[in-house]
């Protein structure tokens, strides 16, 4: 079982529909993560929170728009998206470094979003 | 993912032991991973090693650092059905200001295993 918990688990919807993923963990974990992963390749960063604040953003469109509400939630909203943004988005959680705590990366089960 | 390699596929037989091995070139990556992934599931870590250690063993699990060459493996002893799934290696660099870091990944090793 995770302990990064992603809603939904599978998103279908048009290319003119707004849509949210959500992710929540209670790990006490002050750093979260979003990643990309299209079928048959590995998770690509796109967004990083450290402290509720967007720390990375890794030149991602602005048809996904991150938001950090508090220190357990994470959400990506999205607008406009294309076929091609079609993947599996995942999200993690850690320490953030220099915390005097190991800091690896746990994720969810991600959100398996198809751009209709 | 360029930046961190991975053969594509290894297949062993069951109860041998397995190799998978990764190579990485940012020699200034904190922490070097290794996460599993079943069909249609998200990432699971496995275990971890700070880049200042050799070597990590966590029951069937033993992981080999040698940051001179850059050359991560991981060991899975006694290989069992239950181990089939894709290995990806990763690396952590440290980003300016925030103190998050992300995560790159290598392309992921298929672990086949043949009874």
């Amino acid at each position: 079982d995770t302990e990064v918990t992603q809603t939904p688990k599978h998103l279908v919807m048009g290319m003119t529909n707004k849509k949210s993923l959500k992710c929540e963990q209670h790990m006490g974990h002050r750093a979260m993560y979003w990643y990309k992963q299209k079928a048959k390749k590995p998770p690509e960063l796109m967004f990083v929170y450290s402290y509720e604040k967007l720390s990375i953003n890794e030149s991602v469109p602005s048809r996904f728009s991150p938001e950090c509400p508090n220190s357990s939630l994470l959400n990506l909203h999205l607008h406009a998206l294309q076929p091609e943004d079609s993947a599996l988005y995942l999200c993690a959680s850690s320490q953030v470094r220099g915390s005097n705590s190991n800091q690896p990366q746990h994720f969810g089960d991600g959100t398996r979003l198809s751009i209709l | 993912g360029e930046d961190v390699e991975q053969s594509l596929f290894l297949s062993v037989r069951e109860g041998d032991s397995s190799v998978i091995n990764c190579t990485y070139t940012d020699s200034s990556s904190t922490y070097l991973y290794w996460y599993k992934q079943e069909p249609g599931a998200g990432l699971q870590l496995l275990t971890y090693i700070f880049s200042n250690m050799d070597m990590k063993q966590d029951q069937r699990l033993t992981v080999l650092l040698n940051k001179k060459d850059k050359h991560l493996s991981l060991r899975i002893a006694d290989t069992q059905t239950g181990d089939s799934a894709i290995y990806f290696c990763a690396e952590s660099r440290p980003y300016s200001g925030g103190g998050a870091d992300g995560l790159t990944f290598g392309k992921g090793t298929h672990l086949i295993i043949q009874p």
